[in-house]
């Protein structure tokens, strides 16, 4: 299957700091990306998405940046929290999701670590 | 929102023996499911799709015959580990989308394999 990366990278921020993960997708077919938060022994948890026709989109205290040129994602959380201590995980997929059989694959993950 | 549930959250089995997971949708109907598998500290690896009424697509390097798909009805497919192996061990994650709600899609919470 695929799969992409062994090891979780970790980012501390102290609580009330903005922290910004980042994010390389490798297929440059994708059109579809989206932002997960999974807290410890728990199914993912949707963030934001973002199509590729934009290059960024904002939630509440969330901010999705994408850079098409360089395959790269960022997500942005405003004020970080302690309950926002989880691993974040990107993901892409495919195409234009017309039908439901597009795949949604997953990029290696940050674990993020708030500090009261 | 749309919810998915697993059944068992947790299961413990002995080597050689086989373990079904449940993966429902419980508010809507899903043609198509995703299964993951997850080891610890990395990211989730698709596994295969699960087609309602049709037979499973699995991904590069995934053994079908090991891992059995069954997509019986609109909000039911299950993950059959045949012959179980200390290797198996995993957490295991299944996803759906709701064809009414847009690209989104929902993960179950997991079930949390451990081979003996």
């Amino acid at each position: 299957g695929e799969s992409v990366g062994l090891h979780l990278p970790t980012l501390s921020v102290q609580e009330g700091d903005n922290s910004i993960i980042n994010c390389a997708y490798s297929n440059s077919a994708s059109d579809y990306f989206i932002w997960y938060k999974q807290e410890s022994g728990k199914g993912p948890q949707f963030i934001i998405d973002i199509r590729s026709n934009m290059d960024k989109r904002q939630g509440q205290r969330v901010t999705v940046l994408l850079n098409k040129t360089v395959k790269h994602l960022s997500l942005q959380i405003a004020a970080t929290q302690p309950g926002d201590s989880a691993v974040y995980f990107c993901a892409e997929s495919g195409t234009e999701l017309k039908t439901s059989y597009d795949k949604v694959i997953f990029g290696p993950g940050t674990s993020l670590s708030v500090i009261p | 929102g749309a919810v998915v549930s697993q059944h068992p959250s947790r299961v413990i089995c002995k080597s050689g023996t086989s373990v079904k997971i449940e993966c429902r949708s419980l508010d809507f109907q899903a043609t198509t499911m995703f299964w993951y598998r997850q080891f610890p500290k990395q990211s989730l690896m698709l596994m295969a799709t699960s087609n309602e009424g049709s037979k499973a697509t699995y991904e590069q390097g995934v053994e079908k015959d090991k891992f059995l798909i069954n997509h019986a009805s609109l909000t039911l497919s299950t993950l059959t580990v045949t012959s179980a192996h200390p290797e198996d061990s995993s957490f295991y994650i299944c996803s759906a989308r709701d064809p009414g709600k847009g690209y989104e899609q929902y993960f179950g919470p997991g079930t949390r394999l451990t081979v003996t």
